[in-house]
């Protein structure tokens, strides 16, 4: 298994700024997932991020808005730029621990809750 | 291409009534089946997986789920609803290398 740090918790934000969440996994993983919740609704992928590699991001994201760090391998940032209140969300940090029994089993942060006023 | 479908945004039973939800998928391989549980400000924990070994899968906190293929199902079920069970559940599907598709979510009351 894997242990996901995320900080901040939750954060109220001004419209028009830029917010940055961290990501530590307490072992190191290849691969690691930002997913996007918000409220009332199930996830969305937006970006994956490999160590060593350029995030690939998924339909409907671009990086100048969610631009990803990925340093290391237990390591990753996203940030959210010039925030409006549409970016109102809770955005989760993920990662697939891959071995022998690769099920694409997730493990997930407790998650970032962000309000944009 | 894969696909979930989660019958029932929300379902509501009594304590100690059985669990029922459901879950179909659509994929054209093989596919992982998932069932995750959120609480309440936090974030997805895997309640079970299904990885084409027995069809019948059993989890934490009592639930289980069943492979069928025939119908595309993933039903999740626990005989006896606790309180603590109150959360939102999201069936999902990853095959053949392809990222991990979420359902909409169910959200489940449990009335005292």
């Amino acid at each position: 298994s894997a242990v996901i740090s995320q900080k901040p918790s939750r954060d109220i934000c001004q419209r028009g700024t830029s917010l940055t969440i961290q990501c530590q996994v307490d072992s190191q993983v290849t691969m690691m997932f930002w997913y996007r919740q918000q409220p009332g609704q199930s996830l969305t992928l937006i970006a994956t991020a490999n160590q060593g590699s350029e995030a690939t991001y998924e339909s409907g994201f671009v990086i100048d808005k969610f631009p990803i760090s990925r340093p290391n391998l237990t390591f990753s940032t996203l940030t959210v730029s010039n925030m409006s209140p549409e970016d109102s969300s809770i955005y989760l940090c993920s990662v697939e621990l891959r071995g022998l029994a690769n099920t694409g089993e997730l493990f997930f942060g407790e998650g970032s809750r962000l309000t944009v006023l | 291409a894969q696909s979930v479908t989660q019958l029932g945004s929300h379902v509501s039973v009594s304590e100690g009534a059985l669990v029922l939800l459901r879950c179909n998928y659509s994929s054209s391989v093989p596919p992982y089946l998932f069932w995750y549980v959120q609480y309440p400000n936090q974030g997805l924990q895997l309640l079970l997986k299904y990885t084409s070994a027995a069809t019948l899968v059993k989890g934490i906190n009592g639930f289980e789920a069943e492979f069928k293929k025939s119908e595309t199902s993933f039903h999740l079920t626990k005989p006896s609803a606790h309180m603590s069970d109150a959360a939102e559940y999201f069936c999902a599907v990853s095959a053949g290398g392809f990222k991990t598709i979420f359902g909409a979510g169910t959200r489940l009351f449990v009335k005292a």
